[in-house]
């Protein structure tokens, strides 16, 4: 059984770094083919892609997000960790991690989502 | 402004066929296979479609995908109430080397 769990604060203040772990079971990020990313959904709004790493640690950023980010994994805790610098209350959002499957833009399992809001 | 286009919204009454499109372009899904997830309130995405036109083991029949050029569709047929969720459609920009989604739709079952 696969599973994904997010983890982290639940309150950011702005222009703080926020440190994210997606902890996982069910599979493994040594496997060839296997990536985990990350993907936010601000209240109401559509999701938005963030990051991905791979199990060769090929990582990828958005375009648009690329100077805040950082995805790293932890292959012997069955983690990835996502850290996303300066927040700004535009970034209040739940966020989730999901396992890409197979080199394709295929997220097969997904988290549950964990909210950030980013407040003084 | 997402890079993919959606309908912001469609309705159709019980029974019927619904059609969801999501327009990209060359770089998008004019060269690459699309995925589309349904989204209930409050929960996670669900995988629907993947490969364009592939269903995950579980989805029903009445959840079709298909791609031309650069727009890809989702149809439902037979519609549900329970039917009723936002959908997602994504897939890989080669252009930017990163996944994008679209803006979603929201379907209601009238």
């Amino acid at each position: 059984q696969i599973t994904l769990k997010e983890s982290g604060p639940t309150l950011v203040k702005p222009t703080q770094t926020l440190t994210l772990t997606c902890t996982f079971s069910g599979f493994s990020l040594t496997t060839s083919g296997t990536g985990v990313a990350w993907i936010r959904q601000p209240p109401g709004k559509a999701l938005e892609w963030l990051a991905l790493i791979y199990w060769n640690d090929w990582q990828r950023y958005s375009p648009s997000l690329k100077n805040r980010l950082t995805i790293t994994k932890d292959t012997s805790k069955n983690q990835v960790v996502l850290t996303m610098t300066n927040m700004d209350p535009v970034d209040t959002a739940t966020y989730y991690c999901a396992r890409r499957y197979d080199y394709r833009e295929i997220f097969d399992y997904w988290g549950l989502g964990t909210l950030v809001t980013v407040s003084s | 402004q997402s890079v993919l286009t959606q309908p912001p919204s469609v309705s159709a009454a019980p029974g019927q066929k619904v059609t969801i499109s999501c327009s990209g372009s060359t770089s998008n899904v004019g060269n690459n296979h699309v995925s589309w997830y349904q989204q209930f309130p409050g929960t996670a995405p669900r995988l629907l479609i993947y490969d364009s036109y592939s269903r995950p083991s579980g989805i029903p029949d009445r959840f079709s995908g298909s791609k031309s050029g650069t727009s890809a569709t989702l149809d439902i047929t037979g519609l549900q109430t329970g039917d009723e969720a936002d959908y997602y459609c994504g897939v890989w920009d080669s252009s930017v080397s990163a996944g994008v989604f679209g803006g979603g739709t929201r379907l209601t079952v009238l």
